[in-house]
């Protein structure tokens, strides 16, 4: 049983460009959360896709947007890129409904902007 | 901000129980008490988590107050691969509403010490 899958692992981008970066969910689960981590904090919540919809966000600027596809895998877009978004980009995944609906992570995708 | 706190780090020898206290006096009664570990570059795994009851998996134990006001996470024989920053989330999980923005803290750094 695959867990939250990410890719790339690591990718440097040049300050100005776009970046996509990719999930696909624990087998079973149909909800994606993005979350980004700066270098010794802890993680901090993107946003949420539910059924292909973004249904809750976190304090990011719109230059971060996702996307959820039919087969729940989705994808974590920044544009103009910024020095400060050089973090670790982090994937998980849950299903809705259920008591606890536990929330599993990826192994995430370090951005370096430079 | 995160509504638990934590110690920011402690020492445990190895092979002995680990106990990493977390306080959570405002939590309301349809929040979970989550715990996750995140060992350096990785992303957050999922440890266990709690109602009110007490918890135990087969990584760790959780110990619940009666009041829910604080937890304890024990882990029963701490090896050199439990070293990692380990965080307390309150979250809002049950049937009939669940939120999958976690807010992270800053964690307990457990060092196991040969």
């Amino acid at each position: 049983d695959a867990g939250v899958t990410q890719s790339p692992t690591h990718l440097i981008k040049t300050r100005g460009q776009q970046v996509t970066l990719r999930c696909s969910p624990k087998s079973g689960h149909d909800t994606v959360s993005w979350y980004q981590q700066a270098l010794g904090q802890g993680p901090q919540f993107i946003f949420q896709y539910y059924e292909e919809e973004e249904r809750q966000r976190g304090n990011f600027p719109d230059r971060f947007s996702g996307h959820q596809f039919p087969n729940y895998s989705s994808e974590l877009n920044v544009n103009a890129l910024l020095l400060g978004d050089s973090a670790l980009y982090l994937c998980a995944s849950n299903s809705v409904g259920g008591l606890g609906n536990t929330i599993y992570f990826g192994e995430g995708s370090w951005l370096t902007v430079v | 901000d995160a509504k638990t706190t934590q110690p920011p780090s402690m020492d445990c020898a190895e092979g002995r129980a680990a106990n990493l206290p977390c306080n959570h006096s405002t939590i309301s009664g349809n929040e979970y008490v989550y715990w996750y570990r995140q060992i350096h570059s990785q992303g957050p795994q999922y440890i266990i988590h709690g109602l009110k009851n007490n918890e135990t998996n087969e990584m760790a134990s959780l110990i619940i107050t009666e009041d829910r006001k604080s937890s304890t996470l024990i882990l029963p024989h701490a090896t050199l691969r439990d070293t990692a920053v380990y965080y307390c989330i309150v979250r809002v999980a049950g049937r009939g509403g669940a939120t999958n923005k976690l807010i992270f803290g800053t964690g307990t750094l457990l060092a196991v010490q040969p």
